[in-house]
């Protein structure tokens, strides 16, 4: 089945640096990455969609330039969350759509960020 | 405004007993419908779809989820729980192959 890993799965950081997050499709190539954040005890908020070669879209309310988001390739796309703060800290999933199964998103297991 | 609801926050049942989690959604037209669980400390895990076709769709551990158009409803079903079906419980939708949707989700505690 298609696989989708993130790196890292924890991260602790300080307040104020920048914190990369990498989301892979291992066996398939992905067209679409989207990106979400879970609170603790709280559902997947969308964050923002990102498609390979071109410019993220992303949701009302959320940062485009505090939430850096790189889809380069079609197996890769990154999350930097710049200028990290405590508020920040949170669970983030990433998920990749087949080009192929077209319906269907893969979820990587997350990684949770803590910003001290 | 297009939405997902899930209206049971905390289930709490014994073991054996059946479960029925609910799922509306407010989009128009076509959509797939997904129910996805998260274990404790763990990633989400998909448990069952609904593209087309049979409105009555089984999935995984001998979960099921029933696709009633007239009543824009998804609910998930297990006619006898576990303890180790201890999780959150989250319904998607997805319309037009776009971004995924979801329900604020339920959590499910089986007492053994």
């Amino acid at each position: 089945g298609a696989v989708v890993s993130q790196h890292p799965s924890r991260v602790i950081c300080k307040s104020g640096t920048s914190v990369k997050i990498e989301c892979r499709s291992l066996d398939f190539q992905a067209t679409t990455m989207f990106w979400y954040r879970q609170f603790p005890k709280q559902s997947l908020m969308l964050m923002a969609t990102s498609n390979e070669g071109s410019k993220a879209t992303y949701e009302q309310g959320v940062e485009k330039d505090k939430f850096l988001i790189n889809h380069a390739s079609l197996t890769l796309s990154t999350l930097t969350v710049t200028s990290a703060h405590p508020e920040d800290s949170s669970f983030y999933i990433c998920s990749a759509r087949d080009g192929k199964t077209y319906n269907e998103q893969f979820f990587g297991p997350g990684t949770r960020l803590t910003v001290l | 405004a297009q939405s997902v609801s899930q209206h049971n926050h905390h289930v709490i049942l014994s073991e054996a007993a059946s479960l029925e989690l609910g799922c509306n959604y407010s989009y128009g037209g076509t959509v797939n419908l997904f129910w996805y669980v998260q274990y404790p400390g763990q990633h989400l895990q998909l448990l069952l779809k609904y593209f087309s076709g049979d409105p009555l769709v089984k999935g995984i551990k001998g979960f099921e989820a029933e696709f009633i158009k007239s009543k824009f409803s998804f609910n998930l079903r297990k006619p006898s729980v576990q303890w180790s079906d201890t999780a959150e419980y989250f319904c998607a939708v997805n319309k037009n192959n776009n971004d995924m949707r979801f329900g604020a989700g339920t959590r499910l505690t089986v007492k053994p």
